[in-house]
């Protein structure tokens, strides 16, 4: 039962602003949304998490509609390093199981200089 | 501190062996995740966790495989019988769901298992 709806991949060039939009069309009402990065042979990382409108933090922002049907993860001036494979999760505290903890295939990002 | 461990990160073994991969999650976190992944693929939720209450197995592929958390801490993913469609990285992660938000899950580095 697929809760996310990604890009399959994304290209950019260094310097530029790159978006992922992540749908997310059954949110539920105590559902936070929250984006992980994995890079090759690494396990996910956490990047940011948000319930509504915006969040920012020192690597990322996450813009987020007041119909929460689907967020938009913005990195500013990407690198090189930033090429890697970006997940969208969606669930609340309470949310276990495999329904819940679906991560996809993600959006692979790759940088070119 | 000190993050999430597995062990061991490489494990080759033969088809019909049997496997345990180790998990040391971070102090104090209540919560703890297995997953699968397979090259090139999203992560696959096999097992979780989370304090005295019986584990969500709904993830499991098969009945060969099986995990235990001990003391509320280390967790050992045991897989029977290996196949070789087993073959794939074991992600382990924890969190503290003892807040309001959703999880925030800390991963491992993971265990590459190899079936011959």
């Amino acid at each position: 039962l697929a809760k996310t709806t990604q890009p399959i991949s994304m290209d950019s060039y260094e310097g530029q602003e790159v978006n992922i939009t992540c749908s997310h069309n059954n949110i539920a009402t105590n559902d936070y949304i929250t984006w992980y990065q994995q890079f090759p042979s690494q396990g996910p990382r956490f990047i940011i998490q948000g319930y509504k409108t915006k969040v920012t933090n020192e690597v990322a922002s996450l813009f987020i509609p007041a119909d929460r049907k689907s967020s938009t993860l913005s990195l500013p001036r990407v690198s090189l390093s930033d090429t890697a494979v970006y997940y969208c999760l969606v669930g609340d505290r309470r949310d276990t199981g495999r329904r819940a903890l679906t991560f996809g295939s993600g959006t692979r990002l790759q940088v070119q200089p | 501190g000190a993050g999430v461990s597995q062990s061991p990160s490489n494990k080759v073994t033969e088809k019909g062996k049997d496997v345990e991969l180790r998990c040391d999650p971070i102090s104090g976190h209540t919560a703890l995740y297995w997953y699968r992944q397979s090259l090139g693929q999203g992560l696959e939720f096999l097992i979780y966790f989370q304090g005295n209450s019986a584990p969500d197995k709904s993830g499991l592929p098969s009945d060969r495989f099986s995990a235990e958390r001990t003391g509320g801490s280390v967790s050992t993913l045991t897989i029977q019988r290996t196949q070789q469609e087993d073959s794939a990285v074991y992600l382990c992660a924890s969190s503290d769901r003892r807040g309001g938000r959703a999880d925030t899950q800390y991963f491992g580095p993971g265990t590459r298992l190899t079936v011959l």
